[in-house]
């Protein structure tokens, strides 16, 4: 039990389905994060909540769209992907941006 | 330049040796420091953070040099569960910068 719960754990869709990733976390934590991790690479932020507000998006693409309905859940709703968006999507949340982060399961996602 | 940098290994050491990774990191302001372990298509897991002072929880200790801008890790007495890629993490004015991670492998 990591204390911060994603679903769907694996996805595959084509490139004109439209899909929302899910993220959930107990921690009582103001901040949360999405990442994009491809294979033997580092993790790459793609965006951070801080109490409920959005407030980094790191060049992501538009069909990328994050939302944050309350300082628990984050939503990745993914629309007209490319295969090159094929990789593990983690979400992650902290007590404040300069504590430590605790990691989702991760989803991951395959674009065919 | 990257932000912060890691040997790749893999390091493949014996049950019980010792090993040691770096990692470098480029902005000098960066405040804290972190260390990590992931799983093979597991999520990152807070393994220690990284203390000026030098910190040590069991086996593992963890040291930071900010003259030569680096941090260390070190694992005592490894263990077949000590398999995973170690990522290491620095942070500067809220930005959490990861570093691609090492990846050791314990062998019996």
């Amino acid at each position: 039990e990591t204390g911060v719960t994603q679903t769907p754990r694996h996805l595959v869709m084509g490139m004109t389905n439209k899909k929302s990733l899910k993220c959930e976390q107990h921690l009582g934590h103001n901040a949360m994060y999405w990442y994009k991790q491809s294979a033997k690479k580092p993790l790459e932020l793609m965006f951070v909540y801080s109490l409920e507000e959005r407030v980094e998006n790191n060049s992501v693409p538009s069909r990328f769209s994050p939302e944050c309905p309350n300082s628990s859940h984050l939503f990745l709703h993914l629309h007209t992907l490319q295969p090159e968006d094929s990789a593990l999507y983690l979400c992650a949340s902290s007590l404040h941006r300069d504590q430590p982060q605790h990691f989702g399961d991760g989803t991951r996602l395959s674009i065919l | 330049r990257k932000e912060v940098e890691q040997d790749p290994g893999p390091f493949n050491v014996p049950e019980g040796a010792t090993v040691a990774f770096n990692c470098t990191y480029s902005n000098s302001a960066s405040q804290s420091f972190f260390w990590y372990r992931q799983d093979c298509r597991k999520e990152p897991k807070l393994l220690m953070s990284v203390y000026s002072s030098g910190n040590e929880d069991g086996r593992f200790t963890a040291q930071l040099n900010r003259a030569s801008q680096y941090i260390s890790l070190l694992i005592r007495d490894s263990k077949l569960s000590d398999s995973a890629t170690y990522l290491c993490v620095a942070y500067n004015n809220n930005d959490m910068r990861f570093g691609a991670g090492t990846r050791l492998t314990v062998k019996p």
